[in-house]
């Protein structure tokens, strides 16, 4: 069975603050995606990021980082100097390869909070 | 543009009351699947579709009902639904065919409140 886990649950800092939102994933497939989503107060889902098992290189978008380390099977998420704008609920998620793997396991969420 | 949009965005509703929650996809993707929000527990599939008259329970589909009777469209059928159905849905459909992007696209959601 897969499993994420986001153990922070919510987390607040300052503006122009650096901040990492952990996740920690469980899943017995050798080849699987991991991917980040935000939900802004509105409440859609957007996308930010989709890794393959199979590529270890971090990966920079402008503010954003994100770190895979497979060996702790953890895929961590960084924002480097914060914005209000950041203000979310961001979730991690995982699914498995190819048409039958298409399933999304989402963890819990964490809402970061970004104060001016 | 590319989307996935779903219908109706609230809905306020009573125990027993049967209602359908529609979602649609321009994208001509094979794979369509329902999931639920609640908080603390993240987002969970209710109903997945792998392709027209192929439909599949997720990890939470009591209550629940889905069609695919066209490859655009995956309807959510709540037949009696009770308030322990209150949540936020959303829609999701991804292309699976090879050689084409593996990531889900999400409608903007369905609040729904059942008294």
């Amino acid at each position: 069975a897969q499993k994420v886990t986001q153990a922070q649950t919510e987390i607040s800092v300052v503006e122009k603050e650096d901040v990492t939102l952990d996740c920690v994933y469980e899943t017995r497939d050798t080849t699987y995606y991991l991917f980040w989503y935000k939900q802004p107060p509105s409440g859609e889902l957007v996308f930010l990021i989709r890794r393959n098992s199979f590529d270890e290189q971090n990966e920079i978008s402008g503010r954003y980082s994100w770190n895979f380390q497979k060996s702790t099977s953890s895929f961590n998420f960084t924002i480097t100097a914060s914005q209000v704008v950041d203000s979310a609920v961001y979730f991690c998620a995982l699914s498995g390869w190819g048409a039958s793997g298409s399933r999304l396991t989402f963890g819990e969420g964490t809402q970061l909070t970004v104060n001016p | 543009e590319a989307q996935v949009t779903q219908n109706p965005r609230y809905l306020i509703t009573v125990t027993g009351k049967k209602l359908t929650v529609t979602c649609s996809q321009n994208m001509n993707h094979e794979y369509m699947s329902w999931y639920r929000q609640d908080p603390g527990l993240g987002l969970r599939q209710i109903y997945y579709s792998m392709n027209v008259e192929v439909t599949d329970k997720g990890d939470v589909p009591e209550g629940y009902k889905v069609s695919r009777k066209e490859k655009r469209n995956f309807p959510l059928i709540l037949e009696s639904p009770s308030p322990n159905q209150t949540s936020l849905y959303f829609c999701a459909s991804k292309a699976t065919t090879s050689g084409r992007r593996e990531t889900q696209y999400f409608g903007p959601g369905t609040r729904l409140l059942v008294l």
